[in-house]
């Protein structure tokens, strides 16, 4: 069970606009600042977002992070289908003596 | 470029050991905090373990603490997990991840290796 909430799978169609939740605590989102993490089939996890809603330079803006009170989303639009992957939420965790700690992961298919 | 590629993974019977190691470069590997984070078949990620630049902090996930020791050698550009009283549940892809400080901003894994594969079973 992990501390960070996600929802286990997302789709959407080429295109579209598709949203993918984090949910935490006032010790963890609440508190830090959030990470996304994209992992492409057989391959490393990629840093998505840092800050929040920073992307590293290379990453596209078709990818953009939010976050309100104790919950944090990664919204992707227009979806592509080299976008399907598992996403990956993080952060620390005060009551972890801040450790860092993971979503469950969003697997996300282009239909 | 940065570059962090792992080794030593491998199959191990359950209470044995393995030692892990992860050669940075294209970076000054001495000035930024390193990580081991694991991910079991089908599963999500879990940060296994954390040291500061200089190994003055060192922080471990309760899942591993008193069997997995987590050192780096900057002289050699290194970083290394000790892994002890291994069960199977130990079983998981081992990346070493690197901590970045971008601006004023603290980010964790912002570059990862490619992953070593430790299966343990009898």
């Amino acid at each position: 069970q992990s501390v960070l909430t996600q929802p286990p799978s997302a789709s959407g169609t080429p295109g579209q606009r598709v949203s993918i939740s984090c949910s935490g605590g006032s010790s963890n989102v609440g508190t830090f600042t959030v990470s996304w993490y994209q992992q492409l089939p057989g391959t490393a996890p990629q840093l998505l977002i840092y800050n929040d809603n920073q992307r590293p330079s290379g990453v596209p803006d078709r990818f953009s992070g939010s976050k309100s009170g104790t919950s944090a989303s990664l919204a992707i639009s227009g979806l592509q289908s080299e976008d399907e992957a598992d996403y990956y939420c993080a952060t620390w965790d005060d009551s972890l003596n801040g450790r860092v700690v993971f979503g469950g992961g969003t697997k996300l298919t282009v239909l | 470029e940065v570059q962090l590629v792992e080794s030593g993974g491998g199959l191990v019977q359950p209470g044995g050991s393995l030692r892990l190691s992860c050669i940075a470069s294209g970076f000054t590997f001495s000035s930024y905090s390193m990580n081991w984070v694991r991910q079991a078949p089908g599963k999500g990620l879990e940060w296994v373990s954390y040291i500061s630049g200089g190994s003055s902090t060192v922080y471990s996930a309760d899942s591993v603490k008193g069997r997995f020791t987590i050192s780096r050698d900057n002289a050699k550009n290194s970083l290394y997990l000790e892994m002890n009283s291994l069960s199977v549940e130990d079983t998981a892809v081992y990346y070493c991840a690197r901590d970045r400080l971008i601006g004023n901003y603290y980010v964790p894994f912002d570059s990862w290796g490619q992953g070593t594969q430790v299966t343990v079973s009898s």
